[in-house]
């Protein structure tokens, strides 16, 4: 457990309307980010952040937008939801293990746009 | 572009037998090699890990091989149980940034 919360858990929204999902952590982790997860595509990156104010885009993303004011919060922004974001949405962060960083994964928020 | 290559997509064992899961990458840079067990609802948890200086790591029934030369390397479970039966993904990293394969859905027959 790295001390990884999302919020919401679950959400159904209708295109067009704006939606936010927040990624909170406990530990004071540096790097933090946001991954969706699509049947065929695996883990894809979104955005990242390497801390407060820094951040950078990911793979994917187009439609999205990231904030974070404060180390322990990252805020993933969808200005106008599309059906084709309907996805599971995973927040992760990177702690130290051994001898490197490896990351860690929080439960996940799934996003069902109509 | 797919910096990752996972096969097979899904994968049915019979109980016993042995689960193999292979990735490949490109990048020569990469310098972590973690696998990643997934069950329905839940998040991504480690599952183990590899570094490049060697060329097996075993934690209990898991096993990583990693061929260095050949770009590849693969998960195996041994007396695969049914409580196995999740999604798996590999994952290569170079520092801070990861990057996934995209998943094999592994069913253990009992």
């Amino acid at each position: 457990d790295a001390g990884i919360t999302q919020s919401p858990r679950h959400k159904v929204t209708e295109t067009g309307t704006p939606v936010t999902l927040r990624c909170h952590q406990t530990e004071n982790h540096r790097y933090m980010y946001w991954y969706r997860q699509d049947p065929g595509h695996g883990l894809r990156l979104i955005h990242y952040s390497y801390g407060v104010k820094d951040t950078d885009k990911g793979e994917v993303s187009d439609g999205y937008s990231v904030s974070r004011s404060k180390t322990e919060d990252f805020l993933l922004t969808l200005e106008s939801a599309t059906s084709s974001q309907t996805s599971v949405y995973f927040c992760a962060i990177t702690r130290g293990q051994g001898n490197g960083e490896t990351q860690y994964f929080g439960p996940g928020t799934r996003l069902l746009v109509l | 572009q797919q910096q990752v290559k996972q096969s097979p997509q899904s994968l049915i064992v019979q109980k016993g037998g042995i689960s193999i899961i292979n990735c490949a990458y490109e990048n020569t840079a990469f310098d972590y090699f973690p696998w990643y067990q997934q069950f329905p609802g839940k998040g991504p948890a480690l599952l183990i890990a590899i570094r490049p200086d060697v060329s097996e790591k075993k934690e209990g029934r898991f096993t990583i091989s990693f061929n260095k030369s050949a770009k590849q390397f693969s998960l195996h479970i041994m007396d695969s149980q049914p409580g196995d039966s999740a999604t798996y993904f590999c994952a290569a990293a170079i520092g801070n940034q990861f990057y996934f394969g995209t998943g094999t859905s592994l069913t253990v027959i009992p």
